[in-house]
């Protein structure tokens, strides 16, 4: 069974520079979530969609990060513009329906220089 | 507002010793909790998990305690292998929150041969 997957592996970019995140879940999987983990910390949930609903964006710093899951399977995270403070490891997890085990992506490393 | 804490940034223990790795939590309301596993360019992965109705749970070399008046849990690896060395990630949620998963900073295990 396929893991989940993530691009790009690396990304660095300038301040006020635009990039965005791919993650496609493990088939079958109704719930995707996206993490922010800055060094020294542990993961912090960004949104969670379940199919393609969005079901807790509380943490999503709206005015520059949007998500979007638009079929029920792949999604992308998207940060315009970016700032110093995004540079992070980006994860992207999904699960059966939500309760079960989160399986994790290998994540994005984002450097905004 | 750290709800999940890991105390200890590092560990360091002698291969075939126990290791424990310690997690405090203030929200009254997380009623399962989890451990995770990370090496480096990986994403976490599941390692074992406790709901609140248990305080001991088992499989294989990996032990978790949940200590519910004192908010406490601990994960205790016998005897620990060179492998295990890698960070160790606590996660905490409450019930009818949608799997939401609350993480810990981290300690990072080294196990030496």
């Amino acid at each position: 069974e396929a893991g989940v997957a993530q691009s790009p592996r690396y990304k660095i970019i300038e301040k006020r520079q635009s990039v965005a995140f791919w993650c496609n879940p493990i088939s079958g999987h109704a719930t995707l979530y996206w993490y922010q983990q800055i060094l020294g910390q542990g993961p912090k949930l960004l949104i969670q969609f379940q199919n393609n609903g969005v079901v807790d964006d509380s943490q999503l710093p709206k005015d520059r990060f949007s998500a979007e899951r638009l079929k029920g399977v792949d999604s992308t995270l998207k940060i315009q513009p970016a700032k110093l403070e995004d540079s992070a490891v980006y994860l992207c997890a999904s699960s059966l329906s939500g309760q079960e085990t989160q399986y994790f992506g290998p994540g994005t490393r984002l450097l905004v220089l | 507002d750290q709800q999940v804490k890991q105390n200890s940034p590092s560990l360091s223990v002698q291969e075939g010793r126990i290791s424990i790795l310690n997690c405090d939590y203030t929200n009254s309301m997380f009623d399962y909790f989890l451990w995770y596993k990370k090496y480096p360019a990986e994403g976490p992965t599941f390692l074992i998990s406790i709901s609140s109705i248990k305080d001991k749970n088992e499989d294989g070399r990996f032990t978790v305690f949940l200590n519910k008046s004192a908010k406490h849990l601990s994960l205790h690896i016998v005897p620990s292998q060179p492998g295990d060395s890698a960070v160790y990630f606590c996660a905490a949620s409450a019930s009818g929150n949608t799997g939401k998963l609350i993480f810990g900073q981290g300690t990072t295990l080294q196990v030496k041969p």
